[in-house]
């Protein structure tokens, strides 16, 4: 399996912009994930999907941000306007249905992303 | 005060130590709890997986958790240059089913170097 994918790995923008970051889940998984990294904070989880439906946005910073899932191979995280202190590292990750002693996320690469 | 607490270290080890890294909790709700491994310039990947209390070894790793305490611990013998990496504790909770949610919590991670 080529794993999680992501696009693009590296976004330089101006602040001001919108930014659009892309994540392809591996094949049959259930759960996807988008997660926001940074020296200061660490991992922090944004939002995640079952089913494509969001469960839990209540990690999504401001309404500037957002993200979709219209189908089970792609999700979406998109930024508008992009401020300066958005610059973070963000990952997608994927998982199956939940089992009893079964559970772990893959992550993809990440997208780095600097708004000047 | 964050749900979960892991000193950021830098932890420098010679070659052939043993590394112990840990982390503190303060949610009793959390019933899985994970150990990534993530290189730098890569997405996190799952090294060691705990359910409840209890230890689990794999190799040179070994996993304990200790839910009195709200504590856990990995443990690396006969560490190598090769991991080197940042490690970070995750901690999920689970339904009355004993199935996780899947919302993982992450600590800030501990950056480890082994040099040779």
């Amino acid at each position: 399996d080529a794993g999680v994918i992501q696009s693009p790995r590296h976004e330089v923008t101006e602040m001001g912009q919108e930014v659009t970051l892309r994540c392809k889940p591996i094949s049959g998984h259930d759960y996807l994930f988008w997660y926001r990294q940074t020296m200061m904070r660490g991992l922090e989880l944004l939002i995640y999907f079952n089913n494509n439906v969001p469960i839990d946005d209540s990690g999504m910073p401001e309404d500037r941000f957002s993200a979709k899932m219209p189908n089970a191979s792609f999700s979406t995280l998109k930024i508008q306007p992009s401020e300066p202190r958005d610059s973070a590292v963000y990952f997608c990750a994927s998982s199956r249905l939940a089992l009893r002693y079964q559970e772990t996320q893959y992550f993809g690469p990440g997208t780095r992303l600097l708004v000047l | 005060q964050k749900e979960v607490e892991q000193d950021p270290g830098p932890l420098s080890v010679p070659e052939g130590a043993i590394v112990s890294l840990n982390c503190t909790y303060s949610n009793s709700a959390f019933q899985y709890f994970m150990w990534y491994r993530q290189y730098s310039r890569k997405g996190p990947e799952l090294l060691m997986y705990t359910y409840s209390s209890g230890n689990k070894e794999d190799g040179r790793f070994t996993a304990q958790v200790d839910k009195s305490s709200k504590y856990i611990s990995l443990f690396i013998r006969d560490s190598q240059p090769s991991d080197s990496a940042t490690y970070l504790c995750a901690m999920s909770k689970a339904n009355a089913g004993g199935t996780s949610y899947g919302k993982l919590t992450f600590g800030q991670g501990t950056i480890l170097t082994v040099h040779p």
